[in-house]
């Protein structure tokens, strides 16, 4: 079965640093992958996804994540973050033989300071 | 369209007593899902369905059964709630790849 790592548990930046947040996956196939997000006390939005084509995926809210398949990564990143992008962050993984169920991640909690 | 909901928001348990948790969705969506939500833990799959009358199970069944009477409805039931249950439950929906969630429901069981 495949996994889904998160390294960064928690991370915490001031406002305009830029963000890198990381994403392992094991499973050896084709995958889709996902980035959602979760707003304190709200539902988990999609950020972003990749199915196939540019490695390089832009989301919403300047939000975007490379996928390398070399290294079984997709990791999200943001040039400049904000104080409304505290949230928890959590990539998912659908492997071709897995029909549509997604392999969630740990999550990454992430603070902005102001 | 309303998306994914759930009812209810907020339930508080007494180990042993049986709940249902009904998630709806407008979307005409085949596949749904139920999830459980722990710290650290990311999101963990219960049971799932692919269709109206399907069920499947996920990573994480013990202790929980689903129906899919209805293509739009999707319930879980805990049958003999326990402590461990103590989670926030979260449903999704999909046509194919993307998922939809639903706003959650807390569920304390003391």
């Amino acid at each position: 079965a495949q996994s889904v790592s998160q390294h960064n548990h928690h991370v915490i930046l001031s406002e305009a640093a830029s963000l890198e947040l990381g994403c392992n996956y094991s499973y050896g196939g084709t995958v889709n992958l996902f980035w959602y997000v979760q707003y304190p006390g709200q539902h988990l939005q999609l950020l972003l996804k990749y199915f196939s084509g540019d490695p390089l995926v832009k989301g919403i809210k300047g939000f975007e994540a490379e996928f390398i398949k070399s290294k079984f990564s997709f990791n999200l990143r943001k040039p400049s973050v904000q104080w409304s992008d505290t949230a928890e962050y959590f990539c998912a993984v659908n492997a071709n033989n897995a029909g549509n169920m997604l392999t969630f991640g740990g999550g990454t909690r992430l603070m902005v300071k102001p | 369209n309303a998306g994914v909901t759930q009812t209810p928001k907020f339930r508080v348990l007494k180990t042993g007593q049986s709940m249902t948790l009904l998630c709806a969705q407008d979307m005409n969506h085949e596949y749904m899902y139920w999830y459980r939500q722990d710290p650290g833990m990311g999101l963990r799959l219960i049971h799932y369905s692919v269709g109206e009358g399907t069920t499947a199970k996920g990573e994480v069944p013990d202790g929980y059964n689903v129906s899919r009477l209805k293509k739009q409805n999707f319930l879980l039931g805990l049958e003999s709630a326990a402590p461990s249950q103590t989670s926030v439950y979260f449903c999704a929906s999909s046509l194919v790849n993307e998922q939809f969630f639903g706003p959650g429901t807390r569920l304390t069981v003391l």
